[in-house]
C-alpha cells in the first residue's frame, strides 16, 4: 500500500502570510492531485500534476511535483480567509481499470482575518 | 458541479442492522468509488466500480459490499453495521480523462450506535 504523508497536519496563520504544505511518499506516483474540502462537503480538485518537476499555478496557489514523482508541495502566497479548508493530496496508482487514488490524511488550514 | 447525489445524507442506526447507502450520478461516468473519511485516517477507498456489474475491492473493504446494476447508481451495503463503521462516506465518479479528476458527492454521515 502506497502511503502519502502530509505535513503539517494543522496550520493556523494570519491573513497575508505565506505557507507551504508538503506531501511525501517513498512510492512513485503516475500523477499527483491536490483537493480542497470545506466542512460538510466533498473534496474538490484544485490541480493535477503528472510530470516530474512540473509546476502549476492557480492564482495565489503554486503546486510542484517532485522530480522523482514521489513528493509534492502546495504553496499559498498572501493567504486569505477564503483559503481556509482541508487540503488533501492524492497519488495515482495502477493503470487501466485498476487506477486508484491514494489520499494523504490532509492539512487543515485556518486563515485568520 | 458534477451531478452526484448521495442518500441518505444522515443516518443513525443500531449495531447489527443492515444499511444501504446510495450514490446516483447524472454524468454517465464509467468509474465510481466509495470512500470513508475518518479523523486521523483521511479518505480511504472501500470499493470501486469500472462499469456496470464490474466492481473491485479497495483498501478497507471488509464488512462492506457493493452493487452496480446500472451506470448511474452505485450502492454500498453494510450487511451488519458495527460501531467501527461510524464514519462519513463519500461517493466519487470519474470518466478517467487526462486529469483523472474524481468528482465527489456531498457525503453521508453514518452513526452506528
Amino acid at each position: 500500500t502506497q502511503l502519502l504523508e502530509q505535513s503539517p497536519q494543522f496550520l493556523s496563520i494570519q491573513e497575508g502570510e505565506n505557507l507551504t504544505v508538503y506531501c511525501n511518499s517513498s512510492s512513485v506516483f503516475s500523477s499527483l492531485q491536490w483537493y480542497r474540502q470545506e466542512p460538510g462537503e466533498g473534496p474538490v480538485l484544485l490541480v493535477t500534476v503528472v510530470t516530474g518537476g512540473e509546476v502549476k499555478k492557480l492564482k495565489r496557489l503554486t503546486f510542484q511535483f517532485g522530480d522523482a514523482r514521489k513528493d509534492s508541495s502546495l504553496h499559498i502566497t498572501a493567504a486569505q480567509p477564503g483559503d481556509t479548508g482541508l487540503y488533501l493530496c492524492a497519488g495515482g496508482v495502477g493503470g487501466g481499470s485498476n487506477y486508484k487514488l491514494t489520499f494523504g490524511k490532509g492539512t487543515l488550514l485556518t486563515v485568520n482575518p | 458541479d458534477a451531478g452526484i447525489t448521495q442518500s441518505p445524507r444522515h443516518k443513525v442506526t443500531e449495531t447489527g442492522t443492515p444499511v444501504t447507502l446510495r450514490c446516483h450520478q447524472t454524468e454517465n461516468h464509467r468509474y465510481m468509488y466509495w470512500y470513508r473519511q475518518d479523523p486521523g485516517h483521511g479518505l480511504r477507498l472501500i470499493h470501486y466500480s469500472y462499469g456496470v456489474k464490474d466492481t473491485d475491492k479497495g483498501e478497507v473493504s471488509d464488512g462492506y459490499s457493493v452493487s452496480r446494476s446500472k451506470t448511474e447508481d452505485f450502492l454500498l451495503t453494510l450487511e451488519s453495521a458495527t460501531s467501527s463503521q461510524t464514519s462519513v462516506y463519500f461517493c466519487a465518479i470519474s470518466d478517467r480523462t487526462s486529469s483523472n479528476e474524481q468528482f465527489f458527492g456531498p457525503g453521508t454521515r453514518l452513526t452506528v450506535l
